[in-house]
């Protein structure tokens, strides 16, 4: 039933580690999203994918890398981690309207 | 750059109204959503204004004015279940992508 889903829900990790989150939705939307939430609950767009296709990508550090095998999921990786890339990462779905729909995060700590 | 303001915690009592501010100042506007997160959960979505003008559902109605960068959420009839996080986002590309604002919350007492 679970329309937006990712793995894992947290993470804690030492700096300098490689670490990767999933997502997959089952909606059939073209689009997905990756945000980051920090401390003050402050929401900000990282990447978004068109049917496996690049459309948006903010400035984020290049340590950061999203891939889509196929347009019902989206990955991120992130390497050598450091202490201010803790935060709860959302994936997010859309498909032609405006809503987007949201995963339950991923709660990443770095140590 | 881009900035989206709004006041950061209102605290109200069951049963009544709140009011919740958004005003805006990006590069593009197609839009502007409201968010509700409740602590520990996921952004879920409330609504949409296109259009200049007032849209309701339910017990929640959200305005927008595109001359003056501002709209506003609604929300009455208070219940306790929506003490959460209120974040309006402006659509601001033909993308979809939304930029958020930094969110305000609300608590409910009995």
């Amino acid at each position: 039933d679970t329309a937006v889903s990712q793995t894992p829900k947290y993470l804690v990790t030492q700096m300098g580690n490689d670490k990767s989150i999933k997502c997959e939705q089952n909606l059939g939307h073209d689009t997905m999203y990756w945000y980051k939430q920090d401390s003050k609950k402050f929401l900000k767009i990282m990447f978004s994918y068109n049917n496996k296709e690049l459309i948006i990508n903010e400035t984020v550090p290049n340590r950061f890398s999203p891939k889509s095998p196929d347009k019902a999921h989206l990955n991120l990786h992130i390497n050598s981690l450091e202490l201010g890339d803790s935060a709860v990462y959302f994936c997010a779905s859309a498909g032609t309207s405006f809503e987007q729909f949201f995963g339950p995060g991923t709660r990443l700590t770095v140590l | 750059g881009q900035s989206l303001e709004q006041p950061s915690e209102v605290t109200a009592v069951e049963g009544a109204i709140v009011q919740i501010n958004c005003t805006y100042q990006t590069s593009g506007f197609y839009g502007l959503s409201w968010y509700q997160q409740h602590d520990g959960g996921a952004p879920t979505f409330l609504s949409y204004n296109a259009l200049d003008g007032l849209e309701e559902t339910g017990r929640f109605s959200s305005f927008l004015s595109r001359s003056d960068s501002y709209g506003y959420l609604l929300l009455q009839e208070l219940q306790m279940k929506d003490s959460a996080s209120y974040f309006c986002a402006v659509r601001d590309d033909g993308n979809n992508r939304l930029a958020f604002g930094k969110g305000n919350q609300v608590v409910v007492i009995p």
